[in-house]
Parts: C-alpha cells; sequence; structure tokens
C-alpha cells in the first residue's frame, strides 16, 4: 500500500512562475515530513523539513505547507528558475517508518 | 566531505552469484539505511543502522544481508537474487544524535545508488 501519495507524475512551469507540487499522506501517525529532490544519476538531497507541530516552514524560495487535517503537504518554490528541473520526492516518518512518494518530475522553462 | 559515495555504480549478476554493494561516509555520521527503489516507484526503506546495531528491519527477504563494519561503512549482502530484485540501491546517512531518538526524522544524506540488474 502507498501511504505516501504524489499524484502529479510531472510538472511543467515557466521561469519565474511558482511551482507547487503536491503530496498526500494516509498515515496519521506520521509526524514529520521531508522534500527531497534529485537530479539523474545521483541521490536525493535534502531539500526542506515539516514537524507535524507547524504549519508551514520556509527556506528561501522553498516553502512547505502541512495539512494535517486533510493530510496533505504542498512544497512551493518562487520564483521557479531552471536548475530547480529535478524530480522531487516527499517523504513521511513516524517512530518506526518512513516512508518517500514516488516523485513528480519538475520542467522549468526558461 | 559531505558525501555518501557508493560502490559499484552498476552491477550485473546472475541469479546463483553472490555480490556486495558498499556504501561509506566520513561525516561521522551514526545511522546509515538501505533503500530499494524501483523504476516510477518511491524509494522504500529496507534497513536501518543507528551506532552500528541493525533498528530497523522492514521484513527483507534474506538474500538480503546487512552488514555494518564500522560508523563509516554499510554493505549488503547479496545473494541468490530473483530478476525481480533489479533496481537502484539506494545508501543514506543521518547524524544518529536526534534528541528525539528517531533517526528518521533526521536528514538523510544519499548516495548516488548502485544499479542492479539480476539475470
Amino acid at each position: 500500500d502507498q501511504q505516501v501519495k504524489q499524484n502529479s507524475p510531472s510538472l511543467s512551469v515557466q521561469e519565474g512562475r511558482i511551482s507547487i507540487l503536491n503530496c498526500d499522506y494516509t498515515n496519521s501517525m506520521f509526524d514529520y515530513f521531508l522534500w527531497y529532490k534529485k537530479y539523474p544519476a545521483e541521490g536525493p538531497t535534502f531539500l526542506i523539513s515539516i514537524s507535524s507541530i507547524k504549519d508551514k516552514n520556509e527556506d528561501g524560495r522553498f516553502t512547505v505547507f502541512l495539512n494535517k487535517s486533510a493530510k496533505h503537504l504542498s512544497l512551493h518554490i518562487v520564483p521557479s528558475q531552471p536548475g530547480d528541473s529535478a524530480v522531487y520526492f516527499c517523504a513521511a516518518s513516524e517512530v518506526n517508518d518512513m516512508r518517500f512518494g514516488a516523485g513528480t518530475r519538475l520542467t522549468v522553462k526558461p | 566531505d559531505t558525501e555518501v559515495t557508493q560502490t559499484p555504480k552498476h552491477l550485473v549478476m546472475g541469479m546463483t552469484n553472490k555480490k556486495s554493494l558498499k556504501c561509506e561516509q566520513h561525516m561521522g555520521h551514526r545511522a546509515m539505511y538501505w533503500y530499494k527503489q524501483k523504476a516510477k516507484k518511491p524509494p522504500e526503506l529496507m534497513f536501518v543502522y543507528s551506532y552500528e546495531k541493525l533498528s530497523i528491519n522492514e521484513s527483507v527477504p534474506s538474500r538480503f544481508s546487512p552488514e555494518c563494519p564500522n560508523s563509516s561503512l554499510l554493505n549488503l549482502h547479496l545473494h541468490a537474487l530473483q530478476p525481480e530484485d533489479s533496481a537502484l540501491y539506494l545508501c543514506a546517512s543521518s547524524p544518529g544524535g536526534s534528541t528525539s531518538g528517531r533517526v528518521n526524522q533526521e536528514t538523510q544524506y544519499f548516495g548516488p545508488g548502485t544499479r542492479l540488474l539480476v539475470l
């Protein structure tokens, strides 16, 4: 069963606009959430995280929003840059488990 | 040094072979992880080592055998694999000093992976 879902396999946006990547989860025990970015032939690299006691965390151009009641989180990138083009994974963890989504491929067009 | 290295980058093996995947980090991290990722699927956690002790085993078949000889090295020994085991195997590490005691709340640093093909 896929407890963490990224329903959009791909997303294309124009440079300078906002990119919004979405992630849904089903396990209400998840209490820590992370976003990773992956370039081809490289391992995932950490981007930003959020604890369930918060509903927003911001780091430069990247903001993660958490809606616990909807079991939904999103990553906002603004303004988007061509170098942001990559696959983005969301991950959710509880005490003894960490699950990843299948990823969303973001393409930022110049 | 903020790198996690994995060798080999690619591996082709037969179902009767024995091979090992290696992972190394020199960041002083005390938690290390093995993940398996099939194409267009999320990474799936296989094993977690915390302070060189196996702390989580996600019911992985015994044909996969992890080993943590010291805090910098993590091996995955492979024996009698099946073609469906073909995947990208990712290693990761994290500091292991989380005040919550939960290593899976820490930022994990991933290696580039070993792409395994079982024939």
